[in-house]
């Protein structure tokens, strides 16, 4: 079953622009990762951030956690056109076996 | 190279022949994983591994197969695939929990 779920599904900005996706999430997680895709390609790891952050950065990208709401968001500062790809969301449940779980993603288009 | 290779990128079958989808990682990983991607749905969990010789169905393991005989590999079997198969497959490895997840190329596979 879907953990969790990003929005919005589709979000179009200019370059310089910001982007802000969110995640939400229904079980209690260890660590919560967001993952990009490119057109059709594999996905490649961005960020992760566990249970007891509530905030980590990694260049462009600052990526909040609030369990109590079962969420995240992911911000991409001074987007470029490179940067056009589709985001997803990625629980890892405290369970005895460790599997990833997927969002449907966010399609981000950011346009010269 | 730390890398998940999966063969072949593309294929195209008909109903009923038996296929199998290679996967294999060169990082030692315990943890390997298949996914299905279809338009509106993300990415579902078909089955995954914790180690050689043990394995256990995702969200979506109805219609396929999978074996762990070496710790590298990770073939997808469809023994006798369907049209509503046709979808975009990926293999993962991971360290155990806690980690990120390394994604092959993927799979685009046609069921016709």
């Amino acid at each position: 079953s879907q953990q969790g779920e990003e929005d919005p599904q589709a979000l179009s900005i200019q370059e310089g622009e910001n982007a802000t996706m969110n995640c939400s999430y229904k079980t209690s997680i260890n660590n919560l990762q967001w993952y990009r895709q490119n057109s059709g390609r594999g996905l490649v790891h961005l960020i992760l951030i566990r249970s007891n952050e509530r905030e980590k950065h990694s260049g462009r990208l600052r990526v909040t956690l609030d369990t109590s709401k079962k969420s995240s968001s992911l911000l991409i500062t001074a987007s470029r056109a490179a940067d056009t790809a589709s985001y997803f969301c990625a629980t890892d449940r405290p369970s005895g076996y460790s599997t990833l779980t997927f969002g449907k993603g966010t399609m981000l288009l950011v346009s010269p | 190279e730390a890398q998940v290779t999966q063969n072949p990128r593309y294929l195209i079958t008909v109903t009923g022949k038996k296929l199998t989808v290679t996967c294999s990682q060169n990082m030692n990983h315990e943890y390997m994983s298949w996914y299905r991607q279809d338009p509106g749905l993300g990415l579902r969990q078909i089955y995954y591994s914790m180690n050689v010789e043990v394995t256990d169905k995702g969200d979506v393991p109805e219609g396929y197969k999978v074996s762990r005989k070496e710790k590298r590999n990770f073939p997808l079997i469809l023994e006798s695939p369907s049209p509503n198969q046709t979808s975009l497959y990926f293999c993962a490895s991971r360290s155990p929990s806690g980690t990120e997840a390394f994604f092959g190329q993927g799979t685009r596979l046609t069921v016709v």
